[in-house]
């Protein structure tokens, strides 16, 4: 089944302890973009990445590291979590690029920083 | 600056009745592509349209239909004869082709609450 796997599902952390948040497709997208989901704000994209070994910021990267090692997997990394982060955040990704293709979203993992 | 504006931050309707959603966007670019998504109770995010700029037409696909009106940068949503399972928040969201290639901005989101 062709999908965006994201893992974990919940994680509740404490302040400064590093994290990642795995994300996998299995679609040979070659885009693939992480997002936060914030109420009243609705979904801001954090990073961004073409292809392999090419990574860009997006609206709200502060905080947050990426790495694109692979087509498949983008992880997520929070260096040093902290309670405004607590959110819920989805990976996407896209054949060639959003604008033509839309996203597939994994399915959202919702963390929690205390 | 927000350039994606869904005003309305939830709509409450009895079943059957018709929902309008709208969007409003901002863009100088003169390509760019609207969407929608649908996020049901469940929490994924479920494509609906991709409409590119060049193309006006209004479309329709089933009990949805968009109606895209560059005059007034608006691409609005509305659901018709709406049903329980449409309750979900609803969000647009903008690509352009320009600079701002690979970034994609969604709108705060409209919750639809459908009652029986």
């Amino acid at each position: 089944e062709a999908q965006v796997t994201q893992n974990p599902r919940y994680l509740i952390t404490v302040t400064g302890k590093k994290l990642t948040v795995t994300c996998s497709q299995n679609m040979n997208h070659e885009y693939m973009s992480w997002y936060r989901q914030d109420p009243g704000l609705g979904l801001r994209q954090i990073y961004y990445s073409m292809n392999v070994e090419v990574t860009d910021k997006g609206d709200v990267p502060e905080g947050y590291k990426v790495s694109r090692k692979e087509k498949r997997n983008f992880p997520l990394i929070l260096e040093s979590p902290s309670p405004n982060q607590t959110s819920l955040y989805f990976c996407a990704s896209s054949l060639g690029g959003p604008t033509t293709y839309g996203y597939t979203f994994g399915s959202g993992t919702r963390l929690t920083v205390v | 600056a927000q350039k994606v504006t869904q005003a309305q931050t939830e709509i409450s309707v009895v079943e059957k009745e018709d929902v309008t959603l709208d969007c409003v966007y901002e863009t100088r670019d003169t390509t760019y592509y609207l969407f929608w998504y649908k996020q049901p109770p469940s929490g994924e995010l479920v494509f609906l349209i991709r409409r590119n700029s060049f193309d006006e037409q209004n479309e329709i696909s089933g009990r949805y239909s968009w109606n895209f009106q560059k005059s007034t940068s608006s691409f609005n949503f509305t659901i018709t004869a709406s049903q329980v399972v449409d309750s979900a928040v609803y969000f647009c969201a903008l690509s352009e082709a320009g600079d701002s290639w690979g970034k994609f901005q969604f709108g705060a989101g409209t919750q639809v609450v459908v009652t029986p």
